[in-house]
């Protein structure tokens, strides 16, 4: 078990354009979430996979996001027509549905130039 | 709506000596866990200890601890003989929705070991 990964690391892009992220969970956690962190600031939740199905979604998560975990294996987090404001690092973390841990990946860290 | 408040933006401590991290909390809720969770400088999250609300026994991991107050809504964290590799932030969160509304985080607590 190699833990949570995210893909990339650091991302780079200009204002407007659309970027993709990849969480891979731990291979048997069933639950997925999504969080963002800005500066100075604790992770806020952005939503939840149970499986393949999106049960819950942040307000947060404006209509320029959008994720998917096709298959309920990893799931991938877009943000079109990106902001400045959307500059953060934005973080993944699995669990079990029987225990109530979450397991973090590193984190991708956006910079929206 | 759930609120974590970590009331302390940073705490120094001696190495070898104990620390104790402030978190209250406010919930609608009877059942929910609360956690502590350290982010070292390489921002990997990493769980330090647990606490299950309807268990009045205080959580233990090694040279961790809490102090649980439910009725006052306060979960603290000791660290006891502070080593070098503590240095990180620290951060309270509580799931009171079952896994389904995701973590609610404190703003985070910088930790600074002095030698």
């Amino acid at each position: 078990d190699t833990g949570v990964s995210q893909d990339p690391r650091h991302k780079i892009t200009k204002r407007g354009q659309n970027v993709t992220f990849r969480c891979d969970p731990i291979s048997e956690h069933n639950r997925l979430y999504w969080y963002r962190q800005t500066l100075g600031q604790g992770p806020e939740f952005l939503t939840y996979f149970q499986n393949e199905a999106q049960l819950e979604k942040s307000r947060l998560l404006s209509d320029r996001f959008s994720a998917e975990r096709p298959k309920g294996s990893f799931s991938t987090l877009e943000i079109q027509r990106t902001e400045q404001g959307d500059s953060a690092m934005y973080l993944c973390a699995s669990r079990d549905y029987s225990y109530n841990e979450q397991f973090f990946g590193p984190g991708t860290r956006l910079t929206v130039l | 709506a759930q609120t974590v408040t970590q009331s302390q933006p940073e705490m120094s401590v001696q190495e070898a000596e104990t620390v104790t991290l402030s978190c209250t909390y406010d919930t609608s809720e009877s059942d929910y866990y609360l956690f502590w969770y350290k982010q070292p400088p390489s921002r990997q999250m990493i769980l330090v200890i647990r606490q299950e609300a309807y268990k009045q026994q205080n959580a233990t991991e090694n040279r961790f601890s809490v102090n649980f107050q439910k009725a006052a809504k306060s979960f603290s964290l000791k660290i006891s003989d502070s080593q070098l590799g503590d240095a990180a932030m620290y951060f309270c969160a509580l799931d009171s929705g079952g896994g389904a509304d995701g973590l609610t985080f404190g703003k985070g607590t910088h930790l600074i070991i002095q030698p």
